[in-house]
């Protein structure tokens, strides 16, 4: 148990569907990440929140709307994905983004669009 | 599984022997450093980290080293168990905007009974 949970770990959706991905924290941090992981390319970083405030946007397509209602619960809404958009989609939390403190992650969400 | 994908250095030991990974960094002004496992189906696990101001960090059978002048940061597990088997990650925060953590490619370890 990593104090950080996501749901669903798995989802398979088609290109037009709409569809949302949840993580939520135990840990009592500030700071939550999004982040990609695909067969092809190391870890990246998609977004930060930090307090619930977006401080970083890694250059994300917009058919990905991440969305921070407090600092426990962090979304990532999917629309219109493309078929180069399959992946693990991993979230992390962290005491806040500037403390030299590890980053904790979920299990991820292996998502499959068709 | 993937078929196809990115290659991952592999590192195979026979299980009781001590294994070592390396990682090099790029940024000297680095300040902080992790290591992190993941096994298959799950999240990168935290295992040790360490500052820049020190230069070894023991765990429980882990042990990190860190060699500023060379930025090199290395990883040695001992008495390997097949447990031990996963893909291990080194990362690293700069003194970049925003302090985040950069994300090495990462090196799977095999351990053989």
């Amino acid at each position: 148990e990593t104090g950080v949970t996501q749901t669903p770990r798995h989802l398979v959706m088609g290109m037009t569907n709409k569809k949302s991905l949840k993580c939520e924290q135990h840990l009592g941090h500030n700071a939550m990440y999004w982040y990609k992981q695909s067969a092809k390319k190391p870890l990246e970083l998609m977004f930060v929140y930090n307090f619930k405030e977006q401080t970083e946007n890694n250059s994300v397509p917009s058919r990905f709307s991440p969305e921070c209602p407090n600092s426990s619960h962090l979304f990532l809404h999917l629309h219109t994905l493309q078929p180069e958009d399959s992946a693990l989609y991993l979230c992390a939390s962290s005491q806040d983004p500037g403390a030299l403190r590890p980053q904790h992650f979920g299990d991820g969400t292996r998502l499959s669009i068709l | 599984g993937e078929s196809v994908g990115l290659h991952l250095p592999t590192l195979s030991v026979q299980e009781g022997d001590n294994s070592i990974i390396n990682c090099a960094y790029s940024n000297s002004a680095s300040d902080y450093f992790i290591w992190y496992k993941q096994e298959s189906g799950k999240g990168p696990q935290f295992i040790i980290d360490i500052r820049s101001n020190m230069d070894k960090r023991q765990g429980q059978r882990v042990t990190v080293l860190l060699n500023k002048t060379v930025k090199h940061l290395s990883l040695q597990i001992a008495a390997t168990q097949p447990g031990d088997s996963a893909v291990y990650f080194c990362a690293e925060i700069g003194n970049n905007a925003g302090n985040m953590l950069t994300f090495g490619g990462g090196t799977r370890l095999m351990v053989k009974p």
